[in-house]
């Protein structure tokens, strides 16, 4: 049964501090997302990438967040420094693109819930 | 701004009512409106999806249906069940362009059924 899965599960950090979050998609897809889930916000794309290369990074904050894709089976989303309002849970979401509407889907992770004190 | 507007933000049904969600959206370029399920601790995943060149797709218990002149969609749960206690996200995609892909969600409903 194949499953996006993202690392850590939980990460509770002091406010200042590098935030790492890892992401291993689908194998096959060649599409990743990331999204923030907050009661206030609901869910946001931050970043996404398509065959390793970012196509919309317009969701997030350019000075403390950036997004990779080291290689096919590894995303990266880091936060530095981390601040309280960072706090939220994050999705990585993978897919095949280009996408055909009606017969394609993004399939999410489990999240990262990610606390800043 | 919000590309697709949700409502009601929570809503709460007896065991076998029927549970409506309703989404609105502004772009007319949108083709591709699915709905994703989300369990507490887990991440959403899709439930149905509907083009708009059909009006009402069903798959078991769920139905969506959607009016393509109003620009607005909806989801309808049958006999509701406790086990369908959850949030429901609809969402909207367009297939031109380099966003192809990307997912405009709605904020969400949570649904609680009672027993």
């Amino acid at each position: 049964d194949a499953r996006v899965t993202q690392t850590p599960r939980h990460k509770v950090t002091e406010m200042g501090q590098e935030v790492t979050m890892r992401c291993q998609p689908i194998l096959g897809h060649n599409t990743v997302f990331w999204y923030r889930q907050t009661m206030m916000q609901g869910l946001e794309l931050l970043a996404y990438f398509r065959n390793r290369a970012p196509l919309d990074d317009s969701g997030m904050p350019k000075d403390r967040f950036s997004a990779e894709m080291p290689d096919a089976t590894l995303a990266t989303l880091k936060i530095q420094p981390s601040e309280p309002r960072d706090s939220a849970v994050y999705f990585c979401a993978s897919g095949l693109g280009p996408f055909n509407p009606g017969t394609d889907t993004q399939y999410f992770g489990p999240g990262t819930r990610l606390t800043v004190l | 701004q919000q590309q697709v507007k949700q409502s009601p933000q929570s809503l709460i049904v007896q065991k076998g009512g029927i549970s409506i969600i309703n989404c609105a959206y502004e772009n007319t370029a949108f083709d591709y409106f699915p709905w994703y399920q989300q369990f507490p601790g887990k991440g959403p995943a899709l439930l149905i999806a509907i083009r708009p060149d059909v009006s009402e797709k069903k798959e078991g218990r769920f139905t969506i249906s959607f009016n393509k002149s109003a620009k607005q969609f909806s989801l309808h749960i049958m006999d509701s069940q406790p086990g369908d206690s959850a949030t429901y996200f609809c969402a909207a995609a367009l297939d031109r362009g380099s966003t192809l892909g990307r997912l405009y969600f709605g904020r969400g409903t949570q649904l609680t059924v009672w027993p």
